[in-house]
This record gives C-alpha cells, structure tokens and sequence, in this order.
C-alpha cells in the first residue's frame, strides 16, 4: 500500500523560509513522477512543482526562484525547499505521486503552511 | 500556458439525477486529462485519468468523455456521498494547472 506522509509545516515569518517533506512507503520516489500541490484556506487546488524520474523539474510562475522541489533516494523522501515566503504563500501543502505521469493517483494527508507575522 | 475552466461553478441536483461537469481547456491537450473529487475535509481523489479512464476502486456511475479542449465528467446517477468539490487537471505540458473546481450539492 502506498503511503505518502508530509511534515515541516507551521508558523513563519513573511521572508522566512520552511522545508517541507513527503516520507513515502510501498513506492520508489525516485522512480515515480512527484508532484506538490497546494490549496489556501477555502479556495482551490494550485499545482506547485513536479519532479520527475530523470531530474526535470518545473514549478509554477509564483514559485520560481523560491521553491525548489528534490528528493533523497537514500530516504525515499521527497522535499519542498521554500524561501522568501509571502502571506500568499500560506496553505494546505500535498505531495502526490503517480508511476506513469504527472498526475496525483496517490495522495498524502497534507501539511499546513502559514505565512504571517 | 494552458488554462483550465470548468462549468458550472457549482450544481445542487437530487439524488438519482443524472450530472455533468465540464472542462475546457485553452488549447489541445489531447486526452491528457484528470478528474479528481474532493470532498470537505478530505484529500483530493484521483477518479479518471486519460480523460475516460476510471481509476481503480471508483464506482462505474463516474465516466469521463472528451478529448482536445473539451472534457466532461459525468455522474450517472447522484449519491448523497458523491457532495464533493470536482477539479479536472491537464498533464499535457507543465505548469499542470488544475481548473477552478466544481462544488457539487444534493438539492
């Protein structure tokens, strides 16, 4: 059974930077497309970044130059690295996974983000 | 970049009723296309992929049609446990934007 399980959120700072993880069971994150999506408080479903088997990343235009997506095979864990974060960077943080494309066939339980001084 | 819209907003139908969302997306995306529910509360839920591709475990009364620019998620017959918000999503080329969602309620 796959098992996707983020930590690292909380309380910052705006300007301040958190790093989120997604700890997976029953797949290899470095063979799987991983993908962060994120959903702020009462709105929508925001597609954030991907990283896929051969290293190719790709984040959305709000992010870039922020956020950097990698993943540790050792840990089989995936990361969200995000600096200079903004009030509109506060919510609901997803990882998901799926084998064959960039999509969310498996999802986890999702960490909470919130940027406010 | 491509840009996802669906329609309606949200819907408020009875149960038994026959349902359908729509998806446009603003240019071809060919069948790249995914459906997922979510209910309040509740993680996201993959249900159609391939555009008409019922993922495993999700009751037949889902289908997903379409292909190019035009997709729909329909609900053959609607279940009280089927209250959920719908997103469709493109994987065709990234940034892979989800639409803006569709709030679905039993009248």
């Amino acid at each position: 059974e796959v098992q996707l399980v983020e930590s690292g959120g909380g309380l910052v700072q705006p300007g301040g930077s958190l790093r989120l993880s997604c700890a997976a069971s029953g797949l290899i994150v470095s063979s799987n497309y991983m993908i962060w999506v994120r959903q702020a408080p009462g709105k929508g479903l925001e597609w954030v970044s991907v990283i896929y088997s051969d290293d190719t990343t790709y984040y959305v235009d709000s992010v870039k130059g922020r956020f950097t997506i990698s993943r540790d095979s050792s840990k089989n864990t995936l990361y969200l690295q995000m600096n200079s974060l903004r009030a509109e960077d506060t919510a609901i943080y997803f990882c998901a996974s799926d084998p064959a494309y960039p999509r969310g066939r498996n999802w986890g339980q999702g960490t909470l983000v919130t940027v406010s001084s | 970049d491509i840009q996802m819209t669906q329609s309606p907003s949200s819907l408020s139908a009875s149960v038994g009723d026959r349902v359908t969302i729509t998806c446009r997306a603003s240019q071809g995306i060919s069948n790249y296309l995914a459906w997922y529910q979510q209910k309040p509360g509740k993680v996201p839920k993959l249900l159609i992929y391939a555009a008409s591709a019922l993922q495993s475990g999700v009751p037949s009364r889902f289908s997903g049609s379409g292909s190019g620019t035009d997709f729909t998620l329909t609900v053959s017959s609607l279940q009280p446990e089927d209250v959920a918000t719908y997103y469709c999503q493109s994987y065709y080329s990234a940034p892979f934007t989800f639409g803006p969602g569709t709030t679905l309620d039993i009248k």
